[in-house]
């Protein structure tokens, strides 16, 4: 299965600034997944990242506060904009290739906003 | 909308004994499912996953689940518990026609206890 490198692993911000979260892999994949998990929560899925085109959003999130890059098949950025201390949560990349079995994991960025 | 339930949001059992955490969905058309475990900060790894075949399907860290078509359950199962295994877990589902997206139950602590 592929290998998640998930940049950085812990921040702790201001609010009213902007974190950018990077997802590394170590192989092509098709699709490409960010999740937010807040504090003693399930996992909520922010948006599938397509690569060449823009992401796509589920309800109750938008491009402004989440933008999306994914330049290529390997590799993606989630940018939290503007925080405020509601956006503390861990961050979570997942990858899957279409036709095989289950979906990988990075190991989550835990961020705090102050 | 298709839903994932995990009925029991804390399960204590003692060290060797075995335990069952408890899963159901609310598909009935092709399904995919899987269970994940989460250890204190750190992120997500695959336990088991069913996509076809055999109804029971064997996993990591000698656990096991059985997806049962007509209650539309996959429980996850363990002979004998270690210290070890206190995680989070969590069950989720995909299917057909869902672009992969994940459907995530809101997760099971497990804690084992001497």
């Amino acid at each position: 299965s592929a290998v998640i490198s998930q940049k950085p692993s812990r921040d702790i911000c201001q609010r009213g600034t902007s974190l950018t979260i990077q997802c590394q892999v170590d192989s092509q994949v098709t699709m490409m997944f960010w999740y937010r998990q807040q504090p003693g929560q399930s996992l909520t899925l922010i948006a599938t990242a397509n690569q060449g085109s823009e992401a796509t959003y589920e309800s109750g999130f938008v491009i402004d506060k989440f933008p999306i890059s994914r330049p290529n098949l390997t590799f993606s950025t989630l940018t939290v904009s503007n925080m405020s201390p509601e956006d503390s949560s861990i961050y979570l990349c997942s990858v899957g290739v279409r036709g095989s079995d289950g979906y990988t994991f990075g190991s989550g960025t835990r961020l705090t906003v102050v | 909308a298709q839903s994932v339930t995990q009925l029991d949001s804390q399960v204590p059992v003692f060290e060797e004994a075995p335990v069952e955490l408890r899963c159901n969905y609310s598909s009935s058309v092709s399904v995919y499912l899987f269970w994940y475990v989460q250890y204190p900060n750190q992120g997500l790894q695959l336990l088991l996953k069913y996509l076809s075949g055999s109804t029971l399907v064997k996993g990591i860290n000698g656990f096991e689940a059985e997806f049962n078509k007509s209650q539309t359950s996959f429980h996850l199962r363990k002979p004998s518990v270690h210290i070890s295994d206190t995680a989070e877990y969590f069950c989720a589902v995909t299917y057909a026609g869902n672009n992969r997206k994940l459907i995530w139950g809101l997760g099971t602590s497990l804690a084992v206890n001497p």
